[in-house]
């Protein structure tokens, strides 16, 4: 069975540019999230998905941040700008829903470098 | 509100010896639990998880790991390391916003074994 992919896997930038990232799920995982990683620091939601649905984007900077999951498989995060502070790690998990026990499955993440 | 506290950013340990990586949180309600682990480039991957019930639980590759509801501590341990178990550790509590995916990750561990 194939893991959640993410592509790309590393991205450099010019700041301003727009940038996005593409997550593909578990085949048959209801739920998706984009995490945020910076630095020497533990990964932060963004945006969950319930299908197609975003039921939890409290912590998505909406001002240059959007997301979409427009069939309920895949999803894209993009950024436009992108600024210095945005160089971090994205990373894509899924999970069979919320009957499931919690565990979330992850991607490899999308090292993002905005010079 | 919700946090996670890793307080050793680093450990080292000679293979062969034992291991605990302590967890302190913090949650209003009953926490869900979760020990991850990420190697380099890698994706993070569940090592275990509390939920309720026996408050020692026991995980893959050998870790286990203990909830003290007194001390509001998840310390994870393993009797015996291996060379393989380097990785950076994460210790992390969902359920908030109802769902059991929305975790709060701490800082990491980062363990580095001596041969």
């Amino acid at each position: 069975e194939a893991g959640v992919v993410q592509s790309p896997r590393y991205k450099i930038i010019e700041k301003k540019q727009p940038v996005a990232f593409w997550c593909n799920p578990i085949s048959g995982h209801n739920t998706l999230y984009w995490y945020l990683q910076n630095l020497g620091q533990g990964p932060e939601l963004l945006i969950r998905y319930e299908n197609e649905e975003a039921v939890d984007d409290s912590q998505l900077p909406k001002d240059r941040f959007s997301a979409e999951r427009l069939k309920g498989v895949d999803s894209t995060l993009k950024i436009q700008p992108a600024e210095l502070g945005d160089s971090a790690v994205y990373l894509c998990a899924s999970s069979p829903g919320q009957g499931a026990g919690g565990e979330l499955f992850f991607g490899e993440g999308s090292r993002l470098t905005v010079l | 509100a919700q946090s996670v506290t890793q307080p050793d950013i680093h450990i080292t340990v000679s293979e062969g010896a034992s291991l605990e990586l302590r967890c302190n949180y913090s949650y209003g309600a009953t926490p869900y639990l979760f020990w991850y682990v990420q190697s380099p480039g890698q994706g993070l991957q569940l090592l275990l998880k509390y939920f309720s019930g026996d408050t020692l639980v026991q995980g893959i590759k050998g870790f286990e790991a203990e909830f003290k509801r007194s001390q509001s501590s998840f310390n994870l341990r393993k009797p015996s390391v291996h060379w393989s178990d380097a990785a950076e550790y994460f210790c992390a509590v969902g359920g908030y916003g109802g769902s059991q995916g929305n975790l709060i990750f701490g800082k990491g561990t980062k363990l580095s074994v001596k041969p």
